[in-house]
Parts: structure tokens; sequence; C-alpha cells
């Protein structure tokens, strides 16, 4: 089976833009959950969607979204962008199952945004 | 914020050298898992271990969960060059609320020096 793959690997933007980036879960997989990774606050969790439901979120302003689509292919888009939202985004995808006990989380290589 | 703490933050050692990390968290959990990035790049899974599990290998990697004091280590033994990275425990706590939610501690860098 194909591993996670997420587009684009890196991007540049500039401070106000918005940014849509996108990731395909492994090929039976309907949950995805999305990351942020800087060097200050390491990996936290942003968001997580199931059979197009966003099941729960973490604590990142509104203006972090997403969204999933029938295939469980699944993208996030960051609006106004700041200086600080510079990170590797990773989104990773589990069993069919859902996650609801917890499984495993499989990694894309993930998306590195640098906001000049 | 991060639930996991790990210990130690960066480890060097030698080739052959056994190499142990630790990892503790704060809340219930249903599982344990350990990753491990290089240079940045997308975590790879190593190894998941559930809360009524003491201890699971895999190839060169030993886990223990002692869910008593909420610790965890990742043992590799015989290291090699190729297994300098960054490691990674995740935890994901009891309760629909944490539903696809993986909790990071802040990793142990790992050089193993030829």
């Amino acid at each position: 089976k194909a591993g996670v793959t997420q587009t684009p690997r890196y991007l540049i933007k500039t401070r106000g833009q918005q940014v849509t980036l996108s990731c395909s879960p492994i090929s039976g997989h309907r949950s995805v959950s999305w990351y942020q990774q800087t060097p200050g606050q390491g990996l936290q969790f942003l968001f997580e969607y199931f059979s197009e439901t966003q099941r729960n979120k973490g604590n990142f302003p509104g203006r972090f979204s997403g969204r999933q689509f029938s295939n469980s292919r699944s993208e996030m888009n960051v609006s106004t962008l700041e200086l600080g939202d510079s990170a590797l985004y990773l989104c990773a995808s589990s069993s069919p199952s859902g996650g609801a006990r917890g499984e495993t989380q499989y990694f894309g290589p993930g998306t590195r945004l640098l906001v000049l | 914020s991060q639930q996991g703490e790990e210990d130690p933050q960066a480890l060097s050692i030698q080739e052959g050298e056994n190499a142990t990390m630790n990892c503790s968290y704060k809340t219930s959990i249903n599982n344990l898992q350990w990753y491990r990035q290089n240079s940045g790049r997308g975590l790879v899974h190593l190894i998941l271990i559930r809360s009524n599990e003491r201890e699971k290998h895999s190839g060169r990697l030993r886990v223990t969960l002692d869910t008593s004091k909420k610790s965890s280590s990742l043992l590799i033994t015989a290291s090699r060059a190729a297994d300098t990275a960054s490691y990674f425990c995740a935890t994901d706590a009891v309760g629909s609320s944490n539903t696809g939610k993986l909790i990071f501690g802040q990793g142990t860098t790992l050089q193993v020096k030829p």
C-alpha cells in the first residue's frame, strides 16, 4: 500500500496570505489527523477528521481550518498567515475503525511552510 | 500543552551500544506509541504498546510501559549509525474528546557515532 502523501512538500508565503495543504491517507484509512511541528512548541495536534466530519480540534485559532472529502483526502487551510505559522505540518491517517480507542497513526512526509 | 516528557533530551553513544529513552505522561491512556524522525522529515512509526501490556519487542526495539508510574521506556539494542534520529513518544488519552489526538513528548535526539 502506498503511504500517506502530502502536497506540496515546501511552501513559501508572505504574511497575510492564505495557504491550503493537502493530505492523501493510506488507502482504506478514514481518519486523518493534522499536527504542527515547531522548534519551540514541538508537535501539536490541530484537528482530526473522520468520515468528512471534524471529530476533534486542538487549541489553535480559527485561522486554522480543515475539511475531509468523501474519498478521505483532507485539506487544511491557514488564513491570514503570521510569521509564527512557519512550521512543518504533518498529517497522519489511521485504521478503518477510525481510532476510537487509539490506533497507530501513520504519518506523511510533511509540508514545510515558511512565512516571510 | 504537551503531555509527555522525555528523558534524556539528547543522547550520544557509540555504534554497538544500547540506547535507552524514557517517557512520562500525565493522564490515563489507551496506548503509547514511539516514533522516529530523521532531520525534520515525517514521523516513522516504531511500535505501539497498549495500556494493558507491560512489554513489547520489535526487532532491536524493546518498549516497556508502567501505567502505575505513567512512564515508558524505549531500548534500542546494538545501535547503528542509521539509528541517529529524534525519537518521540506519543499517547492518546482516554475519552471520546481525545479521538484521533496524539500528545507528543518533546523528543530525545539520539546520535550514534560510527
